[in-house]
C-alpha cells in the first residue's frame, strides 16, 4: 500500500530558528501532498495544500511567508517553519493520496520550540 | 469551506457494549468520508471509509452509515474491546481533494 515516509519524528528547537520537516511518498508519485496541524487534544487542521512545480495553497489563517512549503519533486514536499515560537509547537503531519480515494498520513512530527 | 462537527467528545462504553459516533458536514459536494483512529502520540489509522454513492458498508465489527439528504454519517462499533480504546476522528472531502475533519471523539471501552 501506498507509504508516507516523514521525518524528523521530533524536533526541539530554540526560539527564532527554523525547522525543516520532510514528507516523502515511497511507492507512489504525489502532484499533491496535504500538511496538518495538531494541537494537543484537538483535532487536524488543514494548513495548506503542497502542488508539485508549483507554489502551495494554503487555507485561511496560515501565515505562508511562516509556514513555507516546497514540492520541488513527485515524491518529496518539505514544510519549514521559519523563526518558530513557541505557539508553533504542535504536531505536523502530512499526507499524501493513497488507494482509491483514500489519503495516507506520516507519522507526524512532534515540534517543541523552547 | 467545509465544516465537519462531531459528537460525542468523549464516550465511555463497557466492554462488548456498542458505540456510535456521528458526524455531520455542511459541503453537499463532499463526496468521500472516512474514519480515522489515532492512538496517543501516532498518526491517524484509516479504519473504515464511504462514499457518497454508498448509504452503509460494514467491515466485521465496524460500520458506517451515510445519510446524504441530511448530511451526516455515523460510525458504529460493535462488541468494543479495550483495544478500541482511542480518539476517533471523522473527515469530509471536497472535490478538491482537501479533507476536513471532526474534532474527535476520545472512546473509553471499559474492561
Amino acid at each position: 500500500g501506498a507509504v508516507v515516509s516523514q521525518h524528523p519524528s521530533w524536533v526541539i528547537c530554540k526560539s527564532g530558528t527554523s525547522v525543516k520537516i520532510e514528507c516523502r511518498s515511497l511507492d507512489f508519485q504525489a502532484t499533491t501532498m496535504f500538511w496538518y496541524r495538531q494541537f494537543p487534544k484537538q483535532s487536524l487542521m488543514l494548513m495548506a495544500t503542497s502542488n508539485e512545480g508549483s507554489k502551495a495553497t494554503y487555507e485561511q489563517g496560515v501565515e505562508k511567508d511562516k509556514f513555507l512549503i516546497n514540492h520541488a519533486s513527485l515524491t518529496l514536499s518539505t514544510l519549514t517553519v521559519t523563526s518558530a515560537h513557541p505557539e508553533d509547537s504542535s504536531f505536523y503531519i502530512c499526507s499524501g493520496p493513497g488507494a482509491n480515494y483514500g489519503y495516507t498520513f506520516g507519522s507526524g512530527t512532534r515540534l517543541t520550540v523552547v | 469551506g467545509e465544516n465537519v462537527e462531531q459528537h460525542p467528545s468523549t464516550l465511555s462504553v463497557q466492554e462488548g457494549d456498542s458505540a456510535v459516533i456521528k458526524c455531520t458536514y455542511s459541503d453537499s459536494a463532499s463526496n468521500y468520508f472516512p474514519w480515522y483512529k489515532q492512538e496517543l502520540g501516532k498518526r491517524p489509522q484509516l479504519i473504515i471509509d464511504i462514499r457518497s454513492n454508498v448509504g452503509e458498508k460494514k467491515d466485521q465489527r465496524i460500520a458506517v452509515t451515510l445519510n446524504k439528504t441530511a448530511k451526516h454519517f455515523s460510525l458504529h462499533i460493535t462488541e468494543t474491546q479495550p483495544e478500541d480504546s482511542a480518539v476517533y476522528f471523522c473527515a469530509a472531502r471536497v472535490p478538491a481533494n482537501k479533507f476536513y475533519f471532526g474534532s474527535g471523539t476520545k472512546l473509553n471501552v471499559k474492561p
